[in-house]
């Protein structure tokens, strides 16, 4: 079945990184997309940014060009999404979702929740 | 403010039917992109419900179906049960290809 599981909960200080990951399993790895969405408390979705395992190609939200990288480990099958100076604001729970370009989204990771705090 | 308009929050008794909307603009929905809708319960992932307008994916009863026209889109909910109170969201995409959400509606079951 496909799974996709997250890293654990993060508290980071304003300015800081943070360094999220998607292991991928049950269905060929290099075959979809994934993309990152994030949920600030009491708020909505937001779109961050997608990947393509297939090459590594990437295309991100323009609020987050400047500060997010997204990374693929083909030999372990999994994404990684860094976002960097990071603010108060930033506090939400992230998650990764197995889609194609353009598409919805039936597999959802867990979510990982990063707090920044001073 | 998401670009994808829903109301805030809607409300129904057991057994009605209630409508949530999702308005766009010629550049995302009326651009011919298709919209996808999302149930979330407290703590979890969101879940699937209706994708490319008007389809449910296998395991979602049929009480709940899409529509979609110009430049919005509706998620009906019929035979409201107690267990349909979630937070229901919106998705298209624009013509940068970036996805994007609406706001979410806060479905009560009274």
């Amino acid at each position: 079945q496909v799974q996709l599981v997250q890293s654990g909960a993060e508290v980071k200080k304003p300015g800081a990184s943070v360094k999220i990951s998607c292991k991928a399993s049950g269905y060929t790895f290099t075959s979809y997309h994934i993309h990152w969405v994030r949920q600030a408390p009491g708020q909505g979705l937001e779109w961050m940014g997608i990947i393509n395992p297939s090459g590594g190609s990437t295309s991100y939200g323009q609020k987050f060009q400047d500060r997010v990288s997204m990374t693929t480990d083909t030999s372990t099958s999994t994404v990684y999404m860094e976002l960097s100076s990071l603010r108060y604001d930033d506090t939400a729970v992230y998650y990764c979702a197995r889609g194609v370009r353009v598409s919805w989204y039936v597999y959802w990771g867990q979510g990982a929740l990063v707090t920044v705090s001073s | 403010q998401s670009v994808l308009t829903q109301p805030p929050s809607v409300s129904g008794a057991p057994g009605q039917r209630v409508t949530i909307s999702c308005t766009g603009s010629g550049s995302n929905i009326g651009a011919g992109y298709d919209v996808h809708w999302y149930q979330q319960l407290p703590g979890t992932a969101p879940k699937l419900l209706i994708y490319a307008n008007t389809n449910r994916p296998s395991g979602v009863p049929d009480r709940f179906s899409g529509s979609k026209s110009g430049t919005s889109a509706s998620l009906a909910i019929t035979g409201l049960q107690a267990e349909d109170e979630a937070d229901y969201y919106c998705q298209s995409y624009d013509s940068s290809l970036n996805a994007l959400f609406g706001g979410g509606t806060k479905l009560t079951v009274l």
